[in-house]
């Protein structure tokens, strides 16, 4: 089955430790995205990538880093330096290749709490 | 003052209403508008994609888009127990595929 797969479903974490959360696809998406939903916020963009290799920095980047070494996965790593990271977390794809519609795709996501 | 406005609901109604709702939005370079829904605990999913002006139909969801007064809607006839989610709206320019979201209305549909 093609889709986006994301793990793990729960992760808790203590206070000053880093976490990674994965994220992978098979749907041979050259754009990959990490939000981060908060109950009545929506979702905002943390991060995002157009190609392997290359990413940029969404709304909200700061205490979060990425890396995009393989087409398939986009990891988003949870830093020490993020203040608030309780949350969930969302992973997307999208074909990309600047088509003018471009739907994303979301996976299951993963809800992170900071003990 | 949050560039998509939104309201949070809940909006609950009998099976079989109609459920109405909207978004207001600030910036008039947005050109594509969406609608998704997303189940407790779940990750979004497209329901519905429209570009500029118009309205857009797909079974028991119609889609309107007033770029004149920056406000877009989501119909749904016929509502179901199923349709109990949280619905977004988002939406972007012409360039780039960065999404701007509402924060969700949640929609409570009661047999």
């Amino acid at each position: 089955d093609g889709g986006i797969t994301q793990s793990p479903k729960y992760l808790f974490r203590k206070e000053g430790q880093n976490v990674t959360l994965s994220c992978e696809q098979n749907l041979n998406h050259d754009a990959m995205y990490w939000y981060r939903q908060d109950p009545g916020q929506g979702l905002r963009l943390i991060y995002y990538s157009q190609i392997v290799n290359d990413f940029q920095k969404g709304d909200i980047a700061e205490g979060y880093s990425v890396s995009r070494e393989k087409k398939e996965s986009f990891p988003l790593t949870v830093t020490s330096a993020q203040k608030n990271p309780t949350a969930f977390y969302l992973c997307a794809s999208s074909i990309g290749q600047g088509l003018a519609i471009d739907e994303q795709f979301f996976g299951p996501g993963t809800r992170l709490t900071v003990l | 003052q949050k560039e998509v406005e939104q309201d949070p609901g809940p909006l609950s109604v009998p099976e079989g209403a109609i459920v109405s709702l909207n978004c207001t939005y600030s910036n008039s370079a947005f050109q594509y508008f969406m609608w998704y829904r997303q189940y407790s605990r779940k990750g979004p999913e497209l329901l519905m994609y429209t570009y500029s002006s118009g309205n857009k139909e797909d079974g028991r969801f119609t889609a309107q888009v007033d770029k004149s007064s920056k406000y877009i809607s989501l119909f749904i006839r016929d509502s179901q127990p199923s349709d109990s989610a949280t619905y977004l709206c988002a939406m972007r320019g012409a360039a780039g595929n960065k999404l701007t979201f509402g924060g969700g209305t949640r929609v409570l549909v009661k047999p």
